[in-house]
């Protein structure tokens, strides 16, 4: 099975700031990369899918990048309702694979 | 709009078996696959299985094989996942998730199974 390695756990950010998350897959996997949005009590929301490419409806303060091993997830100015845990997933070859997540918090 | 609504929580003692229901609505149910996700507390998001009802193919993780059966009824535009032999480990909340190819587009509301004594 691919491992997907997320970095870091977790971050404490004001509102405004740019933060980044990092997502390592054990071998490459192109761009089979998924993001998603959990917040607490509810089903994970699709963010970016295919490592770049910004899911319908999904505000554009949100960017993906990365290709082979290494991707990264963007919020160039964080929003009170950004708040949540992100995860990364390889979409690359079954199983698919999640990352640990990367809880954000308020500062 | 595309619409998957889980079954409720349920509550079953170890070596029991528990058959969650999800049910989709607004697209055409053979279109996509459904895919199964649990998520044991505190734990990452854990990939369980799939089913595609337009070419009648299942797939397992290796963790579930043997324990875990995932069918379908197209009529009803339902899927089930029923878990067999349950252990405190299988506490979680289950979901149903559908989409293009890997892409959880979409998914239910979530189903907490608690394993337990």
């Amino acid at each position: 099975d691919i491992q997907m390695t997320q970095s870091p756990s977790s971050l404490s950010a004001s509102v405004g700031d740019r933060v980044t998350i990092t997502c390592r897959a054990s071998q490459s996997i192109i761009a089979y990369l998924n993001w998603y949005q959990q917040k607490q009590g509810k089903a994970p929301k699709l963010l970016i899918y295919a490592a770049s490419r910004l899911q319908s409806g999904v505000p554009s303060r949100f960017s993906g990048s990365g290709s082979g091993t290494d991707f990264t997830l963007t919020i160039s100015s964080l929003q009170p309702e950004d708040f949540a845990t992100y995860y990364c997933q390889q979409s690359y070859s079954p199983p698919v694979t999640f990352g640990g997540g990367t809880k954000v918090e308020i500062k | 709009q595309v619409q998957l609504v889980q079954s409720g929580a349920e509550v079953k003692k170890p070596g029991a078996s528990v058959k969650v229901s999800c049910k989709a609505s607004g697209y055409t149910f053979t279109t996509y696959a459904m895919h199964w996700v649990r998520q044991a507390p505190g734990q990452r998001l854990e990939w369980m299985g799939s089913i595609n009802a337009g070419i009648g193919d299942t797939k397992y993780s290796q963790k579930i094989k043997g324990r875990g059966t995932m069918t379908w009824d197209t009529s009803a535009t339902t899927a089930y996942m029923e878990l067999s032999s349950l252990r405190s480990e299988d506490t979680a909340v289950y979901y149903c998730a559908s989409g293009l190819n890997w892409d959880f587009d979409y998914w239910g509301q979530g189903t907490l199974v608690t394993v337990s004594s």
